[in-house]
């Protein structure tokens, strides 16, 4: 079974600042990794995922996360943060080549301050 | 297109009542999920549904939560004899066959009162 810890339940960080949420796995078989958001009182949106190929992997609205197999992280990243990009992200893990059930993180709420 | 959609979008029911809760996929979208949102948690999964085939159900917490597939399409999650600790945001999501990328609906709040 897969497991994921997101390390910060809230980050508060000024406008045009930069901003990573920390995400980090357990698992014992090779994983697939995603970050979704969710906007208030919507669904979550996909930001970007991690199949294979590179480690760094660019998503939306200027979001990416590098995986990193020896820390078992997948941390996400912006350089510069808007007002807009406040909202709850979630990181998620599934296994690869075989469930599509992804195992969700209890999220981290991203604040941007004026 | 139009996206997930799920009805209604909030509900208040009373303890020890049933409620059904709908979700509309993508057409064309062969995978349903259904989730459970409880407030500084993440996401819980319930059940999901793919093609014709059985439903993975591992997920739901106890013999009062059932769920069903008509057509290969609309999907309701029924919820009987509510108790307080129901009370959650109730998450549909669809995608592709073969596909990990899911779309999720707005969303249905259930308050057991």
């Amino acid at each position: 079974a897969q497991s994921v810890t997101q390390l910060d339940s809230q980050v508060p960080v000024f406008e045009e600042a930069p901003v990573e949420l920390r995400c980090n796995y357990s698992s014992s078989v090779s994983v697939y990794l995603f970050w979704y958001v969710q906007y208030p009182n919507q669904g979550l949106q996909l930001l970007l995922k991690y199949l294979s190929g590179s480690t760094l992997v660019k998503g939306i609205n200027g979001f990416e996360a590098e995986f990193n197999k020896s820390q078992t992280s997948f941390h996400l990243r912006k350089p510069s943060v808007h007002i807009s990009d406040t909202a709850e992200y979630f990181c998620a893990v599934t296994r690869s080549g075989g469930s599509y059930i992804p195992t969700f993180g209890r999220g981290t709420s991203l604040i941007v301050h004026p | 297109g139009a996206g997930v959609s799920q009805s209604p979008s909030n509900k208040v029911t009373e303890k020890g009542k049933d409620v059904e809760l709908r979700c509309d996929p993508i057409s064309g979208h062969t995978a349903l999920y259904w989730y459970r949102q409880s407030l500084g948690q993440g996401l819980e999964f319930l059940i999901y549904f793919q093609g014709n085939s059985a439903p993975d159900k591992s997920g739901l917490p106890s013999d009062r939560f059932s769920a069903e597939r008509t057509g290969g399409s609309v999907s309701t999650l029924t919820i009987q004899r509510t108790q307080q600790e129901d009370s959650a945001v109730y998450l549909c999501a669809s995608s592709l066959d073969g596909s990990y990328e899911q779309y999720f609906g707005p969303g249905t709040r259930l308050t057991v009162t």
